[in-house]
């Protein structure tokens, strides 16, 4: 099992650039999470995706902030435009969800993608 | 979902019980207590949950008080690779498998 996989696992770009985070789950697994942790705030749920579908997206920051998950093995977090104050880690987990009777909910997470915005 | 209390840090000697704490005085009957932890730069990883009873794998014991207002982590040995930041959440289950994260404990192993 590979695991939660991220990409870029680093991301260097200048303010007013677009950047795209990817995320592919483990593969079975129908709950995908964004998070972002930075040493002020600490780890933040972004959106969850049930089933491929936007679930909770309260904690998307404000609009330049868009996730998208058009198949149950792909997911991307997108910044449009970025800004400095973006810079943090992002993790993606997923998670079981359910199999058959049973509710498993342990959040495999991912490495995390470190972004750097100038 | 509750709010819990942990305390900022700890240090624990090399070999010894690592018990780490967690108040969530505010939880209700059907929230579970689960436990993470982050190694440094790495994501968090699942250790243990549980509901009212006490659980134990073979990472860690979750001992959780009769009133639930409280619970203890315990790492039986622990070594060096458990230095990390140790979450503990609360959570509705089922539900919509939400976590909040608080600001944990970062526990220091010392040789």
């Amino acid at each position: 099992d590979a695991g939660v996989i991220q990409s870029p696992r680093h991301e260097v770009t200048e303010m007013g650039q677009e950047v795209t985070l990817r995320c592919k789950p483990i593969s079975g697994h129908n709950s995908l999470f964004w998070y972002r942790q930075t040493m002020m705030r600490g780890l933040e749920l972004l959106i969850y995706f049930n089933n491929n579908v936007p679930i909770d997206d309260s904690g998307m920051p404000e609009d330049r902030f868009s996730a998208k998950m058009p198949n149950a093995s792909f997911s991307t977090l997108k910044i449009q435009p970025s800004e400095p104050r973006d810079s943090a880690v992002y993790f993606c987990a997923s998670t079981l969800g359910t199999s058959g009777n049973l509710v498993v909910e342990t959040q495999y997470f991912g490495p995390g993608t470190r972004l750097l915005v100038l | 979902d509750a709010k819990t209390t942990q305390p900022p840090s700890m240090d624990c000697a090399e070999g010894r019980a690592a018990n780490l704490p967690c108040n969530h005085s505010t939880i209700s009957g059907n929230e579970y207590v689960y436990w993470y932890r982050q190694i440094h730069s790495q994501g968090p990883q699942y250790i243990i949950h549980g509901l009212k009873n006490n659980e134990t794998n073979e990472m860690a014991s979750l001992i959780i008080t009769e009133d639930r207002k409280s619970s203890t982590l315990i790492l039986p040995h622990a070594t060096l690779r458990d230095t990390a930041v140790y979450y503990c959440i609360v959570r509705v289950y089922p539900g919509t498998y939400k976590y909040i994260f608080g600001t944990g404990t970062r526990l220091k192993v010392l040789a």
